[in-house]
């Protein structure tokens, strides 16, 4: 079993719709959580942080469940912008564990 | 603020040939890390360092050495490259903020090995 695991989609949005991603991580001594964006042929970069009471960036919002150890990002009023793979990020000790992406496509 | 720079962008091998991939970040991180991405794998730690003078391994050591002689510098080294080792690389450097270690990441190397 992957330590983080994610559907890899893709998901077809159209524009305005909401969309939700989900993540389960498999060490429950796992320490922060984290969503990252990354691009077509780009390096991934940071979109939120994610705390246990939940957290909301504009139009972003994530979600820790530690009992049940799964992360979630919501996006609302999707852009044709969000296109891009969100990858789910796990702190372990000091090390970043990175699941394989979930994969978005917003058509107009 | 250049943040994390690597090169080459892309880089052509013949099995066997041996080359480094550089990663400079000017951001004072201590933590620096390179990462293999696959399709289908996700990204996977080869090496890491937390400070100059220390490095361990990570996920998928084999194949790559690395050293650590200042803050700013980390490069990778193929020793003998394997079609295998054809991937996308990334160098990250990390600050940890109330426990939390945020990573930002070079543009990333294409290598190809023949």
């Amino acid at each position: 079993r992957k330590e983080v695991e994610q559907d890899p989609g893709p998901f077809n949005v159209p524009e305005g719709a909401t969309v939700a991603f989900n993540c389960t991580y498999s060490n429950s001594a796992s320490q922060s959580f984290f969503w990252y964006r990354q691009d077509c042929r780009k390096e991934p970069k940071l979109l939120m942080s994610v705390y246990s009471s939940g957290n909301e960036d504009g139009r972003f919002t994530a979600q820790l469940n530690r009992a049940s150890q799964y992360i979630s990002l919501l996006i609302r009023d999707s852009k044709l912008s969000d296109s891009a793979t969100y990858l789910c990020v796990v702190n372990s000790f000091q090390k970043l564990v990175f699941g394989t992406g979930t994969r978005l496509l917003v058509s107009p | 603020n250049a943040g994390v720079t690597q090169t080459p962008k892309f880089q052509v091998l013949k099995t066997g040939q041996s080359m480094t991939l550089q990663c400079a970040q000017d951001m004072n991180h201590e933590y620096m890390s390179w990462y293999r991405q696959d399709p289908g794998m996700g990204l996977r730690l080869i090496h890491y360092s937390v400070g100059a003078g220390i490095t361990d391994q990570g996920e998928v050591p084999n194949g790559y050495n690395v050293s650590r002689s200042t803050t700013e510098d980390f490069p990778l080294r193929l020793l003998s490259a394997a079609p295998s080792q054809t991937s996308v690389y990334f160098c990250a450097s990390s600050y940890s903020t109330s426990g939390k270690n945020i990573q930002y990441f070079g543009a990333g190397t294409r290598l190809s090995v023949l």
